[in-house]
């Protein structure tokens, strides 16, 4: 049972322009989502990340926005540049167990091209 | 360069065959995670060992096992490989494991052929 998931598996947009990836997950007892970029050959890397406590997390060009009721949430790149070509991943993280270690879930991912 | 290295890069062996996958976290890393990504499939979480011990299981196969041993290093053990473990595996760590320090940091992988 996919618990996080990413249905658009892949995204084509223009430089300068405004790209959106969306996740959505299944568990509401998910507290802490994270976004990962992956370039071929290379394992992923982190991005940004929210808390359930927030709906909005901004770091530069990249912002993430969670909406809790739909258990939703979407990354924003603003303005796209060439070198974020790339396949996203979102992932969700809780709810934890009694030492508070978590399981972690992801999406099966969004490959995103950003056209020059 | 995320400070996790994972040996081999790659491998490719035959069905009904046994491999063992090799990971280094970063230095000061107790928790280490790992992952498999077949074709056109996301992340799928295996397993996560925190200072030596088994912490948290996700969809791993009987045939396959993992250990951490006391220098932090993990191994994942597959056995009886059948075509479909065909796969990119990847290695994560990251300093804890709990909710406030559950940053990963991913090695580059290890693309297992199984022919």
């Amino acid at each position: 049972d996919q618990q996080v998931k990413q249905n658009s598996p892949s995204l084509s947009v223009q430089e300068g322009r405004i790209s959106i990836l969306n996740c959505d997950y299944t568990n509401s007892m998910f507290d802490y989502f994270l976004w990962y970029k992956k370039y071929p050959a290379e394992g992923p890397t982190f991005l940004i990340s929210i808390s359930s406590i927030k709906d909005k997390n901004e770091d530069g060009r990249f912002t993430v926005f969670l909406n809790k009721s739909a258990k939703h949430l979407s990354l924003h790149i603003v303005p796209s540049q060439p070198g974020d070509s790339a396949v996203y991943f979102c992932a969700a993280s809780g709810p934890p167990d009694r030492h508070l270690f978590n399981k972690f879930y992801f999406g099966s991912g969004t490959k995103l091209n950003v056209k020059p | 360069d995320s400070g996790v290295t994972q040996t081999p890069k790659h491998l490719i062996t035959a069905t009904g065959q046994r491999v063992t996958l090799r990971c280094s976290p970063r230095s000061g890393d107790l928790s280490v995670y790992w992952y498999q990504q077949s074709l056109d499939q996301g992340l799928q979480f295996l397993i996560q060992y925190y200072n030596g011990e088994e912490r948290a299981k996700g969809n791993i196969l009987e045939r396959f096992s993992a250990q951490q041993f006391p220098d932090l290093h993990s191994e994942l053990n597959l056995s009886s490989l059948e075509l479909g473990d065909s796969a990119l595996y990847f290695c994560a760590s990251s300093v804890g494991g709990t909710v406030w320090d559950n940053e990963q940091f991913f090695g580059p992988g290890t693309r297992l052929t199984v022919l």
